[in-house]
C-alpha cells in the first residue's frame, strides 16, 4: 500500500474557526510533512516529523500548529486564519529526507 | 540559492510529438534528483528519480531523464506526447525538500 490518504477533501472556513486537516499512511514511513501550495506555485515546506518528533518548522505562524500523534498520523490544528492562507495543503511521507515522498491529494482549504 | 532550476513555466506540444522539460541542477545539490508530476486537483506522484549508476533513468508513463553531471542537467523526456501527460512536472533535488518552480505540460491534440 503507497497510499497517502488526507481528510477532508475540501474545507471552508471562518477566520475564527477552528479545524484540523487529517494524514494517514501505512507504508512505515518515518518521516511525514506538510506542504502548502499555492496556484500554479511549487509546493513550500511548512513541517517536518521525524520519528514523531518536529524537527523543522520553517517559520510557520502559530495559527498552524501540526501534531504527530503516531506512526501513521499527522494532523494539521488551524485557528484564526487569515484568507491568504487559502491553499492547497499536502502531506506526504517517505522512509527518510532523501527518499522518494509519497504525497497525498490534498485539502484545498478557503479561508473566509 | 535556488537548487534546481526549470526553464520554461509553461511548454505546449501536439499530442505524438516529443516532450522536453529542461532541470538544471547546482553543485551544491547531492547527485539525488528526482522528476514529479501533479496532475490536476492531486498530489505529486513520483515519474522517476536518478541517485547513482546508469545516468539514463526509465520512469513511469514512458518518460526517461538522464543525468548530466558536465552540464549539471536532468531534463525530462518522453517521444510522443499523450493527452493525459498535461499535468506540472516539478524536478526535486534530494533531501532538500524544496521543489524548482515548475513547468506546466499542455498537449494540443
Amino acid at each position: 500500500d503507497t497510499e497517502v490518504t488526507q481528510t477532508p477533501k475540501h474545507l471552508v472556513m471562518g477566520m475564527t474557526n477552528k479545524k484540523s486537516l487529517k494524514c494517514e499512511q501505512h507504508m512505515g514511513h518515518r518521516a511525514m510533512y506538510w506542504y502548502k501550495q499555492k496556484a500554479k506555485k511549487p509546493p513550500e515546506l511548512m513541517f517536518v516529523y521525524s520519528y514523531e518528533k518536529l524537527s523543522i518548522n520553517e517559520s510557520v505562524p502559530s495559527r498552524f500548529s501540526p501534531e504527530c500523534p503516531n506512526s501513521s498520523l499527522l494532523n494539521l490544528h488551524l485557528h484564526a486564519l487569515q484568507p491568504e492562507d487559502s491553499a492547497l495543503y499536502l502531506c506526504a511521507s517517505s522512509q527518510d529526507s532523501v527518499e522518494t515522498q509519497y504525497f497525498g491529494p490534498g485539502t484545498r482549504l478557503l479561508v473566509l | 540559492a535556488q537548487s534546481v532550476t526549470q526553464l520554461g513555466s509553461h511548454v505546449s506540444v501536439s499530442e505524438g510529438a516529443l516532450v522536453l522539460l529542461r532541470c538544471n541542477y547546482s553543485s551544491s545539490v547531492p547527485p539525488y534528483l528526482f522528476w514529479y508530476v501533479q496532475y490536476p486537483n492531486q498530489g505529486l506522484q513520483l515519474l522517476l528519480k536518478y541517485t547513482t549508476g546508469a545516468t539514463l533513468v526509465k520512469g513511469i508513463n514512458g518518460f526517461e531523464a538522464e543525468f548530466k553531471k558536465s552540464e549539471t542537467s536532468f531534463h525530462l523526456t518522453k517521444p510522443s506526447a499523450h493527452m493525459s501527460d498535461a499535468a506540472e512536472y516539478f524536478c526535486a533535488p534530494g533531501g532538500k525538500l524544496i521543489f524548482g518552480q515548475g513547468t506546466e505540460l499542455s498537449v494540443k491534440p
